[in-house]
């Protein structure tokens, strides 16, 4: 099975400045990359998938890069409504669909 | 407009069986590349991918759940059911149904809307 590796588990970052969410492959999975947020009491939603395409409506500021087995989620302007937890998942070889342990983004 | 929404049992035994449906509107599960997807998540935990059956009735299941685990789907009700046997208090927390993504006619396994998930509870 793959191995999704998120880092770091916790990331403290303010208002304003930029977030960069890492994801590590235990072997490639391609582009086949997707990106979720998920916030205290809700179901997760789709930000990236493709390893860089923003699902429909997601705002700019959100971007994802890379390929293979290293990839990253970067924010580029944190507003407060983007602390949450975030998880990356593949879906380039399965089963089983693989979720990564998460990233909590937190208010500095 | 997309909607999944989970339905069952907030409570059951352990050694019982689990019973969720999934009932959706804004599209077919007889169109070509759709698929809908179970993923849970334990209290404070990831997210785990169960199951996930398609349009032609092609399955996959999580390879460490797949013996007590079966998902169906009934086009005529547009919902899709997963069945998870000998239930334990392990498999404990928020149990989520999900739309597969589709866009510009090509299906990826990623999940582009969830219903809002059903909290199950194993204790005796």
């Amino acid at each position: 099975d793959i191995v999704m590796t998120q880092s770091p588990a916790t990331l403290s970052v303010s208002p304003g400045e930029r977030a960069t969410l890492s994801c590590r492959a235990s072997q490639s999975v391609s582009s086949n990359l997707a990106w979720y947020q998920q916030k205290p009491g809700q179901a997760p939603s789709l930000l990236i998938y493709g390893a860089s395409t923003r699902a429909t409506g997601i705002p700019a500021r959100f971007s994802g890069s890379g390929s293979g087995t290293e990839f990253t989620l970067t924010i580029s302007s944190l507003q407060s409504e983007d602390f949450a937890v975030y998880y990356c998942q593949q879906y380039n070889n399965w089963p089983p669909v693989a979720f990564g342990q998460g990233t909590n983004l937190e208010i500095k | 407009q997309i909607t999944l929404k989970e339905s069952g049992p907030r409570l059951v035994k352990p050694t019982q069986t689990l019973t969720l449906t999934c009932t959706f509107s804004g599209f077919s599960l007889t169109t070509s590349g759709v698929g809908v997807g179970w993923i849970r998540q334990p209290p404070g935990k990831a997210l785990e991918w169960l199951a996930l059956i398609y349009w032609d009735d092609d399955k996959g299941y999580r390879p460490s759940l797949k013996s007590r685990l079966t998902i169906t789907k009934d086009t005529s009700k547009n919902q899709v059911v997963l069945t998870m046997t000998n239930m334990d208090p392990v498999d404990t927390g928020t149990y989520y149904c999900a739309h597969r993504i589709v866009v510009a006619g090509i299906a990826l396994d990623a999940f582009d809307t969830w219903g809002q998930g059903t909290m199950v509870t194993v204790s005796s």
